[in-house]
């Protein structure tokens, strides 16, 4: 069956870089996406973007352009997301779900990454 | 890209029905029937529940249903139960390769 398993919660000091891990299993990484999200503290879910299995073709949000690079292996049907410069808003539990046509059908559990010097 | 638009929050009683909205715009869903729907219970992962507009995936319980007219998409829960109880959340293709989610919607059983 489809498994999406992201790696551990993670602290960050301001201005570091952080980068989840979003490891998938039972189906075609190469004939999927995979998007990314954030949720803050008290917020909504926030679209961040996606990449491609197949070629590594990436669309990211306006919001996070610049600061966020997305990675796939295909070898180990794992996708990665890295932001950098983090702030304190930064803080926020990142989910990465599957792409099928046009919905997110499968969703990790949720990595929180905490933002604090 | 603007979010759609959500209520903040819903509330119902056992086995009543209640109605969740989402606007967008006519360059996400009012230009598109890529509408699509999730429940989120919170330190879950969320779980899609709709797909363009009125589909429902299989094991999706026929208490949920969906439509849309223009640039306003609803999820109805008809008999809603106390396990309903939870964030939704819509989302819209919105072209050029982009996605829009609304802020959510906490539905409150009372």
């Amino acid at each position: 069956q489809v498994q999406v398993v992201q790696s551990g919660a993670e602290v960050k000091k301001p201005g570091a870089s952080v980068k989840v891990s979003c490891k998938t299993s039972g189906y075609s990484f190469t004939a999927n996406a995979v998007h990314w999200l954030r949720q803050a503290p008290g917020q909504g879910l926030e679209w961040m973007g996606w990449i491609n299995g197949v070629d590594n073709y990436t669309i990211y949000s306006q919001n996070f352009r610049g600061r966020v690079t997305f990675i796939s292996d295909t070898s180990a049907s794992t996708a990665y997301m890295e932001l950098s410069s983090l702030g304190s808003d930064d803080t926020a539990v990142y989910y990465c779900a599957k792409g099928r046509n046009y919905v997110l059908d499968w969703w990790g559990q949720g990595t929180l990454v905490t933002v604090s010097s | 890209q603007s979010a759609l638009t959500q209520p903040a929050s819903v509330s119902g009683s056992p086995g009543q029905s209640i109605t969740i909205s989402c606007t967008g715009t006519s360059s996400d869903l009012g230009n598109y029937n890529l509408v699509s729907w999730y429940q989120h219970h919170p330190g879950k992962a969320p779980k899609f529940i709709m797909y363009e507009a009125t589909k429902r995936p299989s094991g999706v319980s026929n208490r949920f249903s969906g439509s849309k007219s223009g640039t306003t998409a609803s999820l109805t829960i008809s008999g809603v139960q106390a396990e309903d109880e939870a964030d939704y959340y819509c989302c819209s293709y919105a072209g050029s390769d982009i996605w829009v989610f609304g802020g959510g919607t906490k539905l409150t059983v009372l």
